[in-house]
């Protein structure tokens, strides 16, 4: 089964601090993606990665950036953490055969 | 153009019941309509999909329903159970596969009573 792996399940940080969300698969997916669920509104996609050291903004990147240095792992990182970025923040990866995989998600409160 | 619309919010049906959710797009240049099921504390999972070169697909007791002409799909599941209770989304993509970014709906919580 392919994996996909979300280092935290909950998260709690401080108007204003860097957090990082890692994000790890284990099937030499190419793609792979950053979502951020909220209630109404769906899931929004903030940036995604085609390929190493790739990246392209999705429909919301603002106040994000990731990063890709190895095939199996893309970062979400907020420079600056706002109370408006809490939400739940879901990883995919894809590949042509098996499509998208998602991970369980990391809930963020930014307090 | 990158919308895809989705209704109810939220539908409660009762065990053995049909469950219908529908969902509407604008961007022609979609051709492929994946539809996923949520569970709390899990992410998306791929439930069923559809292109548009066919109007029915059926696995199951979930059919999902196409037409083309309208820009609308549906998702129908059949004798509804408790265990069909989860967030369901609809979603869009293009290249004929969701390898691509895929658009999803705002998501539907479906609820089914005993």
């Amino acid at each position: 089964d392919v994996k996909v792996t979300q280092s935290s399940r909950y998260l709690v940080k401080r108007t204003g601090e860097k957090v990082f969300l890692e994000c790890v698969q284990d099937m030499d997916h190419e793609n792979m993606f950053w979502y951020r669920q909220d209630p109404g509104l769906g899931l929004r996609l903030i940036y995604f990665s085609y390929d190493v050291k790739m990246k392209e903004k999705g429909d919301i990147p603002e106040g994000y950036s990731v990063s890709r240095e190895k095939k199996e792992r893309f970062s979400l990182i907020l420079e600056s953490a706002s109370t408006n970025q809490t939400s739940m923040y879901l990883c995919a990866s894809s590949s042509p055969h098996y499509g998208y995989t998602f991970g369980s998600g990391t809930r963020l409160t930014v307090v | 153009q990158q919308q895809v619309k989705q209704s109810p919010q939220s539908l409660i049906v009762q065990k053995g019941g049909i469950s219908i959710i529908n969902c509407a797009y604008e961007n022609t240049a979609f051709d492929y309509f994946p539809w996923y099921q949520q569970f709390p504390g899990k992410g998306p999972a791929l439930l069923i999909a559809i292109r548009p070169d066919v109007s029915e697909k059926k696995e199951g007791r979930f059919t999902i329903s196409f037409n083309k002409s309208a820009k609308q799909f549906s998702l129908h599941i059949m004798d509804s159970q408790p265990g069909d209770s989860a967030t369901y989304f609809c979603a869009a993509s293009k290249g004929g596969t969701s390898y691509d970014k895929v658009i999803f709906g705002p998501g539907t919580s479906l609820s089914v009573i005993p």
